[in-house]
C-alpha cells in the first residue's frame, strides 16, 4: 500500500524563524490533507491541497502531485505553532481513508 | 456550524471490560470514520460508515466494531479490552462526494488498566 514519510521528525525554532516541513508520498494520490496537532490531542485541518499552492496567513502549502511530495511552510512562527504536523492521504482508488505519516514535532521556543 | 462531537472524552477501563464511544458528525455529513492513534503504530484507520453501512475496515480485530445510525451519529465498540487498546479514538466526519476532505473531533483517550 501506499506509504507516507515525513521530514523532520523533530524540529525546534525560535520565535520568529520560518520553518519548511517535506512529506514525501510513494503512489500517486488525489487529495493530500495537512494537519495540525495541538497539544490536547486535537486534529486542526490546515490544508487540503491534492495540487498547487494554498496560503492561509502565515502558513502555506504546496503539493507537486507528479513528483509525489508536499511542503508546508511556516513563517514568523509563533508558540502556538507547537505541536504535531501530520499529512495524509488517501490510497489509490479510495479517497474514504487516510494513510498517515508519522509526523514532524514542532516545538516553538519564546 | 458546530464540528464534529464525541464522547466521553477521557474513559479509564480495566482488562476484559468492554467500551463503547460515541461520535456526532458535521450536520449534514453523512460519512464518518475512526482512526486509533498510539505512540507506537500513529495513526491507524479503523472503518467507515455511510448511510448506516460499514465501506471500509482497518486491519484491525474482530474485538472492534462500529455501527452508524440514521442521523449519522457512530459509535465504536472495543470488547475484552487489552492493554495495547489504551490510545486515542479519532472520529472523521466529512461529505460525501469526490473531495472528501475530512474534519476531526477532539477524540476520547481511552485508558486500559
Amino acid at each position: 500500500g501506499i506509504q507516507v514519510e515525513q521530514s523532520p521528525p523533530d524540529l525546534i525554532l525560535q520565535e520568529g524563524a520560518n520553518s519548511t516541513l517535506r512529506c514525501n508520498f510513494s503512489d500517486s494520490v488525489n487529495n493530500l490533507q495537512w494537519f495540525h496537532q495541538n497539544p490536547w490531542g486535537q486534529l486542526i485541518n490546515l490544508f487540503y491541497i491534492p495540487s498547487g499552492t494554498k496560503q492561509n496567513g502565515r502558513l502555506s502549502a504546496t503539493t507537486v502531485a507528479t513528483e509525489r511530495y508536499s511542503l508546508l511552510y511556516i513563517s514568523s512562527s509563533q508558540t502556538t505553532d507547537s505541536g504535531v504536523y501530520f499529512c495524509a492521504v488517501p490510497p489509490a482508488g479510495n479517497n474514504r481513508k487516510l494513510i498517515w505519516g508519522l509526523g514532524t514535532s514542532l516545538a516553538v521556543n519564546p | 456550524k458546530a464540528g464534529v462531537t464525541q464522547t466521553p472524552r477521557y474513559l479509564i477501563k480495566t482488562r476484559g471490560q468492554q467500551v463503547t464511544l460515541s461520535c456526532s458528525p458535521i450536520s449534514g455529513h453523512r460519512s464518518v470514520s475512526w482512526y486509533q492513534q498510539t505512540p507506537g503504530q500513529g495513526l491507524q484507520f479503523l472503518f467507515e460508515y455511510f448511510s448506516e453501512t460499514q465501506r471500509n475496515k482497518g486491519n484491525f480485530p474482530g474485538r472492534f466494531s462500529g455501527r452508524q445510525f440514521s442521523n449519522s451519529r457512530s459509535e465504536m465498540n472495543v470488547s475484552t479490552l487489552e492493554l495495547g487498546d489504551s490510545a486515542l479514538y479519532l472520529c472523521a466526519s466529512s461529505l460525501e462526494g469526490r473531495y472528501n476532505e475530512q474534519f476531526f473531533g477532539p477524540g476520547t483517550r481511552l485508558t486500559v488498566l
